[in-house]
């Protein structure tokens, strides 16, 4: 069935650090794939997706490219904020079949 | 609405007592999940709505937790006898379903306490 494997954390950088959160997938035929955030105290929100093979997901300055060769959807910010510490959802979705997603990884920023 | 809509937002209760947790989804939306998260963790799948097709209950805990889904629509998720261990804040989420249309939209959940 399909799956997603994401780095585990917490992931602890400074203020305008570049930051990699490394995601991988299983899954037959062609899934859309994505990225959530979880703000402190909030609920889940979508941060970006890509539909096929080669598209980037971009939004609010993070970016994540659907590798089918490498089966990965790594999420990247050239620079970030105090404000961008969350937990970060990599997740996956089949047409007629359960999202799946992966355990979450938190991100600690430091100013 | 123009989101997932659960309640409600908020439920204390007693151990043994049964609690039923609502969900209004987004309109039009055929698909329909269920998680739970507990303090600090991660998502833990309970059950999925697609249409009218039997649901995905491979994620319910134990028999004291069911859920079902009226008219398409509004779903309710019952956690019976329930233990301290249920504690945590549940979660609804629903999409189109369709191809291309996977995105699930998240409601702001309901956190339980169970004393």
């Amino acid at each position: 069935g399909n799956s997603v494997t994401q780095m585990e954390g917490p992931v602890t950088l400074s203020e305008e650090a570049f930051l990699t959160i490394n995601c991988t997938y299983t899954a037959t035929g062609y899934p859309s794939l994505f990225w959530y955030v979880q703000y402190p105290g909030e609920g889940l929100q979508l941060l970006l997706k890509a539909t096929k093979a080669d598209d980037k997901g971009s939004n609010k300055g993070f970016e994540a490219t659907y590798r089918k060769e490498t089966t990965s959807f790594h999420l990247e910010k050239g620079s970030v904020q105090v404000s961008d510490s969350a937990v970060y959802f990599c997740a996956l979705g089949s047409p007629f079949q359960k999202l799946v997603f992966g355990t979450g990884t938190r991100l600690l920023v430091s100013p | 609405g123009a989101g997932v809509s659960q309640s409600p937002s908020n439920k204390v209760t007693e151990k043994g007592k049964d609690v039923e947790l609502r969900c209004d989804p987004i309109s039009g939306h055929t698909a329909l999940y269920w998680y739970r998260q507990s303090l600090g963790q991660g998502l833990e799948f309970l059950i999925y709505f697609q249409g009218n097709s039997a649901p995905d209950k491979s994620g319910l805990p134990s028999d004291r937790f069911s859920a079902e889904r009226t008219g398409g629509s509004v779903s309710t998720l019952t956690i019976q006898r329930t233990q301290q261990e249920d504690s945590a804040v549940y979660l609804c989420a629903s999409s189109l379903g369709r191809q291309g249309f996977t995105e699930a939209f998240f409601g702001q959940g309901t956190r339980l306490t169970v004393v």
